[in-house]
């Protein structure tokens, strides 16, 4: 079993849509967990971090289930701006300072 | 947006020489990080540092070496690039354990 996969996509969803996103991770002793944003060309950036006890930030909603080993990243009324590849990342251990990413998973919001 | 300048950001050599790439930060982090991007992979870590002249191997650090003589200084090297060495390569900066990372622009590196 790979450490972190994520569906490949694409995604493609109308514009206003709700989108979501799954990531498994192998290692039940993970720590930390963040989803990052890559544009075509660019390099990642972070979108945010995600706490076991979910949290939201505006149109974004991102959960954590360690029981099932999981995240999931929520895109409520999707904008032709959210186009991008979403990465989900892991970081294995306490202490650790190696993050691991899954390959990501594209989305293209369509008019 | 963090201060990490990598260079150059393309690039284009020869099979068989030798490449340097930089990475440099103005965040006085601890922990920097090589990473490749190439279709069908994702990120893989090549090599990273925990500290000046601390460093690590990563998953594909075959055929790289780095170095860290000051904090805000992270150098990749090639010592004899190859074609499978065209790649994206990103440099990320960290500052404590568990957190996020941050990444420079990318470096284009074709090797012909």
């Amino acid at each position: 079993r790979k450490e972190v996969e994520q569906d490949p996509g694409p995604f493609n969803v109308p514009e206003g849509a709700t989108v979501a996103f799954n990531c498994t991770y192998s290692n039940s002793a993970s720590q930390s967990f963040f989803w990052y944003r890559q544009d075509c060309r660019k390099e990642p950036k972070l979108l945010m971090s995600v706490y076991s006890s979910g949290n939201e930030d505006g149109r974004f909603t991102a959960q954590l289930n360690r029981a099932s080993q999981y995240i999931s990243l929520l895109i409520r009324d999707s904008k032709l701006s959210d186009s991008a590849t979403y990465l989900c990342v892991v970081v294995p251990g306490a202490g650790s300072y190696q993050l691991t990413f899954g390959k990501g998973t594209k989305l293209s919001v369509i008019p | 947006d963090a201060g990490i300048t990598q260079s150059p950001r393309h690039k284009v050599t020869e099979t068989g020489t030798p490449v340097t790439l930089r990475c440099h930060q103005t965040e006085n982090h601890r922990y920097m990080y090589w990473y490749r991007q190439d279709p069908g992979h994702g990120l893989r870590l090549i090599h990273y540092s925990y500290g000046v002249k601390d460093t690590d191997k990563g998953e594909v650090s075959d055929g790289y070496s780095v170095s860290r003589s000051k904090t805000e200084d992270f150098l990749l090297t090639l010592e004899s690039a190859t074609s499978s060495q065209t790649s994206v390569y990103f440099c990320a900066i960290s500052g404590e354990p568990n957190t996020e990372a941050f990444f420079g622009q990318g470096t284009r590196l074709t090797v012909v």
